[in-house]
């Protein structure tokens, strides 16, 4: 999936628990997103970065948080305010210089509540 | 306000038959558009993009793309089907304008299913 890796494959999540969604590019990247997939709604935005110590809020940001300490680095916590955190979660990455630019995706991690 | 309509959640087509998945669009500037496929728990793969110019855009697997302005559409097509072509299709959009929303704007996707 072009140099994005997403771990875990899969997840669990306990009530009242924070969990953290891991994305790592190797292909030198500027820009690096978040996106939620649940069936019949398409990708939502959650959070996006442009640049190496900035991000900014997607569409659906409330109960997420995220960091952007290395350019090769953009995890994902999901916290306790999240109150339907199950989804399909997808990070994606692009040169981030133009608005035409393709998205790189990831594999995916399924995140489901227990 | 961006959007995108993809008015069918389900396309059947029997293998070696032209194909097409359906996709309108709304911005408040040009747009930029895009097909995206998505094979089962995989990431989503790029298959074209239309940015200006020929309305007509190829792209990965044989896969080419209409851009319509005054229909506000660009529908996705293949002259033949294959059964590997069988995925989610995702059409998507970016306002080109200076002051459009800074994101890609995904639809709902279709589900492309080829029977042998």
């Amino acid at each position: 999936d072009g140099g994005i890796t997403q771990s875990p494959k899969y997840l669990f999540r306990k009530e009242g628990q924070n969990v953290t969604l891991s994305c790592e590019q190797n292909l030198n990247h500027d820009a690096m997103y978040w996106y939620r997939q649940d069936p019949g709604q398409g990708l939502r935005l959650i959070y996006y970065s442009q640049i190496v110590n900035d991000f900014q809020k997607g569409d659906i940001a409330e109960g997420y948080s995220v960091s952007r300490e290395k350019k090769e680095s953009f995890p994902l916590t999901v916290t306790s305010a999240q109150k339907n955190p199950t989804a399909f979660y997808l990070c994606a990455s692009s040169y981030g210089r133009t608005q035409n630019e393709k998205l790189f995706f990831g594999s995916g991690t399924q995140l489901s509540v227990l | 306000a961006q959007s995108v309509a993809q008015p069918e959640d389900q396309v059947n087509v029997a293998e070696g038959n032209p194909l097409t998945v359906k996709c309108t669009y709304s911005v408040s500037g040009n747009p930029y558009l895009f097909w995206y496929v998505q094979y089962p728990n995989r990431g989503l793969q790029f298959l074209l993009k239309y940015i200006t110019g020929d309305n007509l855009v190829k792209g990965s697997y044989g896969f080419e793309a209409e851009f319509n302005k005054s229909q506000t559409s660009f529908h996705l097509k293949k002259p033949s089907a294959l059964v590997s072509d069988s995925a989610l299709y995702f059409c998507a959009v970016r306002d080109s304008s200076p002051t459009g929303a800074n994101n890609l704007f995904f639809g709902t996707g279709t589900r492309l299913t080829v029977i042998p």
